[in-house]
C-alpha cells in the first residue's frame, strides 16, 4: 500500500517569508502523481500542484512550487512570498491505482501553515 | 461552471437514524468517491464508483452505503451501524487528463457536508 508522511503538524512563517512543506512517500509503482491541496477553515479542498512521476521538470502554479526528489521520495511544497491568506492545512497527497484501472487519492496527516503578520 | 456541489452544508444526526448526503457533478466524470475527514486529519476512503450501477468498498466502509443510479449522482447513507459517525464528508471526482503528462490525472473535489450526531 503507498504511504504519504508530512512529518510538520504545524508551521509558523512570517509574511512575505517563503515557506517549505515537507511531504515524503513510499511506493512500489513506477507511474504515480503527486498532488498538494490547501484546506481553508471553510473545509474546501482548493488544488495547488500536480506532479507526475515521469515528468522531467519540478511543476510550478504562481508562487507555489514543488520541489520532486524522486530518489528520496519526497515531494516538498515550496510558497515563495507568503501572504496571510496562505493560513491553512494542507495536504500532500497521492494516487493510488486500484482494481480494474480505478485510482483513488491517498492523504498525508496535513500540517497546518500559519502566516503572522 | 461544473463542479461538485454537495448537500447539505451541516447535518446533524441523531442517534439510530441513518441519514443521507447529496453529491451531484456535472463534469461528466465517471469516477466518483466519498472520503471521510476527522479533525485534524487527512482524509480516508469510504467508497468510490467508477460507473454507472457499481461501486467498491474503500478503506473505512463499514456503516455507510451507496448507491450510483446516475452518472451524475453519487449519494451517500451513513447508517445506525456507523459507531462515531460525526466528521466532516468531501465527495470527489477523477479524471485522467492526458494532456497533462503521462498518467496525469485531476481531482474535484464538493465543498463538503459536516455531520454531527446529536
Amino acid at each position: 500500500a503507498q504511504k504519504i508522511t508530512q512529518t510538520q503538524p504545524g508551521m509558523f512563517v512570517q509574511e512575505k517569508e517563503a515557506v517549505t512543506l515537507d511531504c515524503t512517500y513510499d511506493t512500489s509503482d513506477p507511474s504515480y502523481g503527486l498532488f498538494w491541496y490547501k484546506q481553508p477553515s471553510s473545509g474546501e479542498m482548493i488544488f495547488l500542484i500536480y506532479q507526475g512521476s515521469y515528468d522531467q521538470q519540478n511543476a510550478t502554479e504562481g508562487r507555489y512550487s514543488l520541489n520532486f526528489q524522486k530518489a528520496r521520495k519526497s515531494a516538498n511544497l515550496v510558497i515563495s512570498a507568503s501572504q496571510l491568506g496562505d493560513s491553512a492545512m494542507y495536504f500532500c497527497a497521492m494516487r493510488e491505482l486500484l482494481i480494474q484501472g480505478a485510482q483513488k487519492l491517498v492523504f498525508g496527516q496535513g500540517t497546518r501553515l500559519t502566516i503572522n503578520p | 461552471d461544473g463542479g461538485i456541489t454537495q448537500s447539505p452544508k451541516y447535518l446533524f444526526r441523531k442517534e439510530g437514524q441513518n441519514v443521507t448526503l447529496s453529491c451531484e457533478q456535472n463534469l461528466n466524470h465517471d469516477a466518483m468517491y466519498w472520503y471521510r475527514q476527522d479533525p485534524g486529519q487527512g482524509l480516508r476512503l469510504i467508497y468510490y464508483s467508477q460507473i454507472v450501477n457499481d461501486f467498491q468498498k474503500g478503506d473505512i466502509a463499514e456503516g455507510y452505503s451507496v448507491s450510483r443510479e446516475k452518472k451524475e449522482s453519487f449519494p451517500l447513507t451513513v447508517t445506525s451501524a456507523q459507531k462515531n459517525p460525526t466528521a466532516f464528508y468531501l465527495c470527489a471526482s477523477m479524471v485522467r487528463d492526458r494532456a497533462k503528462g503521462r498518467g496525469a490525472t485531476e481531482a474535484f473535489f464538493g465543498q463538503g457536508t459536516r455531520l454531527t450526531v446529536v
